[in-house]
């Protein structure tokens, strides 16, 4: 069964902070998983996309890494702020051309001054 | 602006009776979906459409209708709504080709 789990469920830091999102997989035939930021009230927005060969990717504050071999992939995010605070929602897409999703349920961040 | 757009964002309705909830895009997408996210629960594809007149269910589609007969809109319709459809929904779009989906900024239904 294609799944996308997350953890933690729910983090609290402290402005300033670093911290690492978790999303480990099982899905195939895989194309890529993208993180997305969903502020309170509005819908997600893209953060990055990882392919296959890609182990690394940056983007601002904001640092994703693939592991294709484990199936996992992280989200680093250095010097927290407070505009931080969101879910992160880890998606993978099957082989293009199927337009399928899977979601992972998402990371509750909070980032207190 | 390039949006996607949803109305209403908020709707409190009871048992049986029909509503729309409309999403309209202005970026010339050919995809189009529908999703519903519940507490503890990833969001859900509900329905999605490649193009006009082109339209398949996605993993939980009982309860809904969708129509796509143009390429900017993309309708979903609850015709006898019951309270598990109580949820978040959300549209989205994206070109044929490429990955990245533009979301909506969600729509909050509460069925009685």
């Amino acid at each position: 069964k294609n799944q996308v789990e997350q953890s933690p469920q729910s983090l609290i830091i402290l402005e300033g902070k670093n911290c690492t999102l978790q999303c480990n997989y099982t899905v195939s035939p895989f194309s890529n998983l993208r993180w997305y930021k969903q502020d309170t009230g509005r819908g997600p927005v893209s953060l990055t996309i990882m392919t296959f060969s890609e182990n690394t990717k940056s983007n601002r504050r904001y640092t994703a890494t693939l592991d294709a071999d484990t199936k996992q992939s992280s989200l680093h995010i250095t010097a927290s702020q407070l505009s931080d605070s969101a879910s992160y929602i880890c998606v993978v897409s099957l082989t293009s051309g199927t337009y399928k999703y899977i979601f992972g349920t998402g990371t509750r961040l909070k980032v207190l001054a | 602006e390039a949006q996607v757009t949803q109305n209403p964002r908020y709707l409190i309705t009871v048992t049986g009776k029909k509503l729309t909830v409309t999403c309209s895009q202005n970026m010339n997408h050919e995809y189009m979906s529908w999703y519903r996210q519940d507490p503890g629960l990833g969001l859900r594809q509900i329905y999605y459409s490649m193009n006009v007149e082109v339209t398949d269910k996605g993993d939980v589609p009982e309860g809904y209708k969708v129509s796509r007969k143009e390429k900017r809109n993309f309708p979903l319709i609850l015709e006898s709504p019951s309270p598990n459809q109580t949820s978040l929904y959300f549209c989205a779009s994206r070109l044929t080709g490429a990955n990245v989906l533009t979301f909506g900024a969600g729509s909050r239904l509460t069925v009685l």
